[in-house]
């Protein structure tokens, strides 16, 4: 069975400062996908970022960016020029590419201090 | 807003009920899956339906029960309820359900309290 682990369970970071958040997983498959996905406060799930295994390149969304590597099976969620709106739970997911189900980690709490 | 609607947002009922959550995906979304998100298992995955079919079971118990009606909206059907059954309960939905891991958006959540 697929796991998903998140080593940090709290992160914290100054306003305009950057941070990465760990996420590493366990699969024998070769085709999956990945995501972060952000819980504030409101609990509302949302979606941050998503990157496909066979994708080389690493996914970009404006201030979030990915650090994709599937050989060590690491796939850890940078946020540039932190902002107060960005504080929340963070959710990494792996999911199967013929699959269905979401696997998530147990989640980072990231505090962002002004 | 991610298109996907969930009601009610809260249900506070006593233990032994039945109740029933609604989830509507967005437009297009032939995809529905439900997730159960309590304190000490964190983000789990209960079920999946596709055009109507159930296509894949997670961590269901065999008190819950779900289906996916003609207009695509699911409800997820929760009996003889628990104290451990309190829970924020996701509704999400996405636009393929066999061909392709397609991104999952996910509505706001019905907070379930079991009294």
């Amino acid at each position: 069975a697929q796991t998903v682990t998140q080593s940090q369970p709290e992160m914290s970071v100054q306003e305009a400062e950057t941070v990465t958040l760990s996420c590493t997983y366990d699969t024998s498959e070769s085709d999956y996908y990945l995501f972060w996905y952000k819980q504030p406060p409101s609990r509302q799930m949302i979606l941050v970022i998503r990157q496909e295994a066979y994708k080389q390149q690493n996914a970009t969304e404006n201030r979030f960016s990915v650090n994709f590597q599937k050989a060590a099976k690491s796939f850890s969620l940078k946020i540039s020029d932190s902002q107060l709106g960005d504080a929340a739970m963070y959710f990494c997911a792996y999911g199967l590419y013929s699959g269905s189900r979401l696997t998530f980690g147990e989640g980072t709490q990231l505090t962002v201090n002004p | 807003d991610s298109g996907v609607t969930q009601t009610p947002k809260h249900l506070i009922t006593a233990t032994g009920q039945r109740v029933t959550l609604r989830c509507s995906p967005r437009s297009g979304d032939l995809s529905v899956y439900w997730y159960q998100q309590s304190l000490d298992q964190g983000l789990q995955f209960l079920i999946h339906y596709y055009n109507g079919e159930e296509r894949a079971k997670g961590n269901i118990l065999e008190r819950f029960s779900a289906q996916q009606f003609p207009d695509l909206h699911s409800e997820l059907n929760l009996s003889s309820l628990e104290l451990g059954d309190s829970a924020l309960y996701f509704c999400a939905s996405s636009s393929t359900g066999t061909s392709g891991q397609e991104t999952q958006y996910f509505g706001p959540g019905t907070r379930l309290l079991v009294l």
